[in-house]
């Protein structure tokens, strides 16, 4: 199949292990923040979103952290799988049901 | 399979020559957006609709790049006298406002030779 992102940088995990990805932004006046999970020859796929009044929230497995001082956003996903492995984009938007800006992306890689 | 629909999933054609991709997003959603994306990069904005009426335009959309959503459910995307450069993987969203999730389809991969 095709690669969603050919010279992405790369985290490798074993399996079982957990995972973070980090995801620094740059517009201040952004207030919404979210993950996506894109597997190759598929569309993003909605992981967890947060708002700028939070500064944690948690799913199942995963957890997204925002710092807004230093304009960071993490994912951390728990007892990652290899069904985890991926390309994780992070997104922003500003104001309501905006358009979304996407980062750059990391391809995660679960070796067994 | 999130629920947003995109046709065709593949399309080739010759550099010159116009093509038409189409959006069916999940059912109640009001807001429908278009993005890009090339190999290595993230999705880039295009364009969105909330209804039928289309709200904002990125400077990418060129003038040969038309949308319409004109009974405010499904979309179509028109690229006119299509270039080698146009060649990327076509993105669909949905959303319903106020909510903020944008559910995307699977994208339509357009090949210009």
């Amino acid at each position: 199949g095709e690669s969603v992102g050919l010279h992405l940088p790369t985290l490798s995990v074993q399996e079982g292990d957990n995972s973070i990805i980090n995801c620094a932004y740059s517009n201040s006046a952004s207030d919404y923040f979210i993950w996506y999970k894109q597997e190759s020859g598929k569309g993003p796929q909605f992981i967890i979103d947060i708002r700028s009044n939070m500064d944690k929230r948690q799913g199942q497995r995963v957890t997204v952290l925002l710092n807004k001082t230093v304009k960071h956003l993490s994912l951390q996903i728990a007892a990652t799988q290899p069904g985890d492995s991926a390309v994780y984009f992070c997104a922003e938007g500003t104001g309501t049901a905006s358009k979304l800006t996407f980062g750059t992306g990391t391809r995660l890689q679960v070796t067994l | 399979d999130t629920g947003v629909s995109q046709d065709p999933r593949h399309k080739i054609t010759k550099r010159g020559q116009n093509v038409t991709f189409r959006c069916d997003p999940i059912s109640e959603h009001n807001r429908l957006y278009w993005y890009r994306q090339t190999l290595g990069q993230g999705p880039e904005f295009l364009t969105y609709f909330q209804n039928e009426a289309q709200l904002e335009k990125s400077r990418l959309l060129s003038d040969r790049f038309s949308a319409e959503r004109p009974k405010g459910s499904f979309s179509t995307l028109e690229i006119q006298r299509t270039e080698q450069g146009d060649s990327a993987m076509y993105l669909c969203a949905s959303s319903l406002v106020p909510r903020e999730t944008q559910y995307f389809g699977p994208g339509t991969r357009l090949l210009v030779l």
